[in-house]
């Protein structure tokens, strides 16, 4: 059993482009983050929602919107990619503020064209 | 000046060999301290939590400086498979925030 999976793991496409990446998990967590990580590797939160609600929203440019429909899902939309947008987005989840140790999926390497 | 900082590397070592790495926070806010292992693209993966008491598995020692803002991770007797990048994770009281280090790339060399 995957405990936090997101989809797709590869994506290609073009420059103003509109583009959505899914997470779920399965830990019965409260937390979700999305994070990017750059060429150099610097691993950067974008986003944390709680129990459906965001509470960190990062400088993060507004194509970026996430969407969290419940609490076991965390999806973040990408509107008019950019070629700098290229890099791997990782969701994450905690279970709260006593264990607030995260869990990561796989990632999901964009490629913009 | 970045909220936690490592030293990059790479730090090429012998199998067998003990390896530290160092990782300095800027925050005394910060409440909670972790060391993750990231392979070549995969996710990053916590290896442990660090206590403030010092805390050991297996071949793994972790230590917590609060006074100095120091984080430490200790490895004895690497192995090849031990060759990954760590990243030091730091998370605010203040923004309940996880912030990481760039990393330290390990080679573990046979």
């Amino acid at each position: 059993d995957t405990a936090v999976s997101q989809t797709p793991k590869y994506l290609v496409t073009q420059m103003g482009n509109d583009k959505s990446i899914k997470c779920e998990q399965n830990l019965g967590h409260d937390t979700m983050y999305w994070y990017k990580q750059d060429s150099k590797k610097f691993l950067k939160i974008m986003f944390s929602y709680n129990n459906k609600e965001l509470i960190i929203n990062e400088t993060v440019p507004n194509r970026f919107s996430p969407k969290s429909p419940d609490k076991a899902h965390l999806n973040l939309h990408i509107n008019s990619l950019e070629l700098g947008d290229s890099a791997v987005y990782f969701c994450a989840s905690s279970q709260d503020s006593i264990r607030p140790e995260a869990f990561f999926g796989q990632g999901t390497r964009l490629t913009v064209v | 000046r970045k909220e936690v900082e490592q030293d990059p590397g790479p730090f090429n070592v012998p199998e067998g060999a003990t390896v530290a790495f160092n990782c300095t926070y800027s925050n005394s806010a910060s409440q909670s301290f972790f060391w993750y292992r990231q392979d070549c693209r995969k996710e990053p993966k916590l290896l442990m939590s660090v206590y403030s008491s010092g805390n050991e598995d297996g071949r793994f020692t972790a230590q917590l400086n609060r006074a100095s803002q120091y984080i430490s991770l200790l490895i004895r007797d690497s192995k090849l498979s031990d060759s990954a990048t760590y990243l030091c994770v730091v998370k605010s009281s203040n923004t309940g925030k996880l912030i990481f280090g760039q990393g330290t790339t390990l080679q573990v060399k046979p």
